[in-house]
């Protein structure tokens, strides 16, 4: 079963403007961990941000926000202000810590283009 | 400080030959990880190690052979490649998750492996 979900393969937004990428994911562990990255097409994976299960609030880095719904198990980011560099792959992953192992599964990724 | 390096970053193989793909981290992680991304797609787990003497499969090992003798290196050793394997590589690492840091994987720039 598909454990991170990211139904949007590819996603436009005009500049200045704010966009929602959308991640669901499945498991049964109460602790677990929710990742974004950012994979621009020099290649590399930049970490964007965190959001912990037992996390009350949705966390926030800069322009980037993470909109966590515990109960329907979805973790959506979003951009404000979207800037041309905003371009890139985007990738939702979520860490089970199952006996201590520290496994992250990633998302399919959503391909952003904001225009000018 | 150099993170996670991955050499090299470029390499061709003929089906049937071996390689290994080399990792080292200089940040006394204890969790090390590589993951394969194949065009367009996400990130899929081939092996993990969780601390020195210690590796696991992750969702796609076949072909694939680890080791983790020291803390630094964690390589990947390909056998009789195939075409399947040619993707772009990662190795990735993180300093266990507390409530002091996200656990976020740090990764190496990648290593693009076409096998013809």
């Amino acid at each position: 079963a598909q454990k991170i979900t990211q139904t949007q393969p590819g996603m436009f937004v005009q500049e200045k403007e704010a966009v929602t990428l959308d991640c669901t994911y499945d498991t049964s562990d109460p602790s677990y961990g929710l990742f974004w990255y950012k994979q621009p097409s020099s290649g590399e994976m930049i970490f964007l941000i965190y959001q912990g299960s037992y996390d009350q609030q949705n966390a926030t880095e800069g322009r980037y926000s993470l909109n966590f719904q515990k109960a329907r198990k979805s973790a959506n980011l979003v951009i404000s202000a979207s800037q041309l560099g905003d371009s890139a792959m985007y990738f939702c992953a979520m860490r089970e810590d199952p006996s201590g192992t520290y496994k992250y599964i990633f998302g399919t990724g959503t391909r952003l283009k904001v225009l000018a | 400080n150099a993170g996670v390096t991955q050499t090299p970053k470029f390499r061709i193989l003929k089906i049937g030959q071996s390689m290994t793909l080399q990792c080292t981290q200089d940040m006394n992680h204890n969790y090390m990880y590589w993951y394969r991304q194949d065009p367009g797609m996400g990130l899929k787990l081939i092996y993990y190690s969780v601390g020195a003497g210690i590796t696991d499969k992750g969702e796609v090992p076949n072909g694939y052979n680890v080791s983790r003798s020291t803390t630094e290196d964690f390589p990947l050793r390909l056998e009789l490649a195939a075409p399947s394997q040619t993707s772009v590589y990662f190795c990735a690492s993180i300093q266990q998750a507390t409530h002091l840091n996200t656990g976020e994987l740090f990764f190496g720039e990648g290593s693009r492996l076409t096998v013809l």
